[in-house]
């Protein structure tokens, strides 16, 4: 069975910083990618996703993450974050054979103003 | 246009009760989910249904069931609430999901905050 982790669970940084959020996952072969944000009393939305392609795929409210097949990972990044991404996110994997995403712990990101 | 809507947002309700939780998509699609959210924020896929037919039913207990009277609508009932059922329960929706090679994406309603006492 896959399994996603994501080993950052609590992330705290002061506006501006840059971010990185990782997620790794444990399926070698074909992988669907996906990360959504969860802000406080939300429901889940998408950030971003990687089906094929370029590996380096970019989301919505300035959001990055790299798709690295030999690493297994797909990390999250942002150079500079702001009070307004205070959220949840989760790191999300798809792999052939199975039609529902596994979902990661998630990592809670508190900004600082 | 809310695209994954769930009624109610909160309910709170005694232990012992029978309550249901609605879902609705207007996106089209084929096939629906509903998630179960610990207050660990741990996502946890419960139901699976495609076009009305249940497609995964993962280790959940039978006292929860769910009903899809079509394929826009995908209804959760709950007998006998316990104190463990507590948790916020999302709905969800994917365009053909239940097709392996398909690159889905999974859209979320607003979530239910379930609270038994």
């Amino acid at each position: 069975a896959q399994s996603v982790s994501q080993h950052n669970h609590h992330v705290i940084l002061s506006e501006a910083a840059s971010l990185e959020l990782g997620c790794n996952y444990s399926y070698g072969g074909t992988v669907n990618l996906f990360w959504y944000v969860q802000y406080p009393g939300q429901h889940l939305q998408l950030l971003l996703k990687y089906f094929s392609g370029d590996p380096l795929v970019k989301g919505i409210k300035g959001f990055e993450a790299e798709f690295i097949k030999s690493k297994f990972s797909f990390n999250l990044r942002k150079p500079s974050v702001q009070w307004s991404d205070t959220a949840e996110y989760f790191c999300a994997v798809k792999s052939g054979g199975s039609y529902i995403p596994t979902f990661g712990r998630g990592t809670s990101l508190i900004v600082h103003p | 246009d809310t695209a994954v809507s769930q009624t109610p947002k909160y309910l709170v309700t005694q232990m012992g009760n029978d309550k249901s939780i609605k879902c609705e998509q207007n996106l089209g699609h084929d096939t629906m989910y509903w998630y179960k959210q610990d207050s660990k924020k741990f996502l946890k896929i419960m139901f699976s249904y495609n076009n009305k037919e249940l497609i995964i039913n993962e280790t959940v207990p039978n006292r929860f069931s769910p009903k899809s009277p079509d394929k826009a609508h995908l209804n959760l009932h709950i007998n006998s609430l316990e104190l463990g059922d507590s948790a916020v329960y999302f709905c969800a929706s994917s365009h053909k999901g239940w097709s392996t090679s398909s690159t889905d994406t999974q859209y979320f309603g607003p979530g239910t905050r379930l609270t038994v006492l």
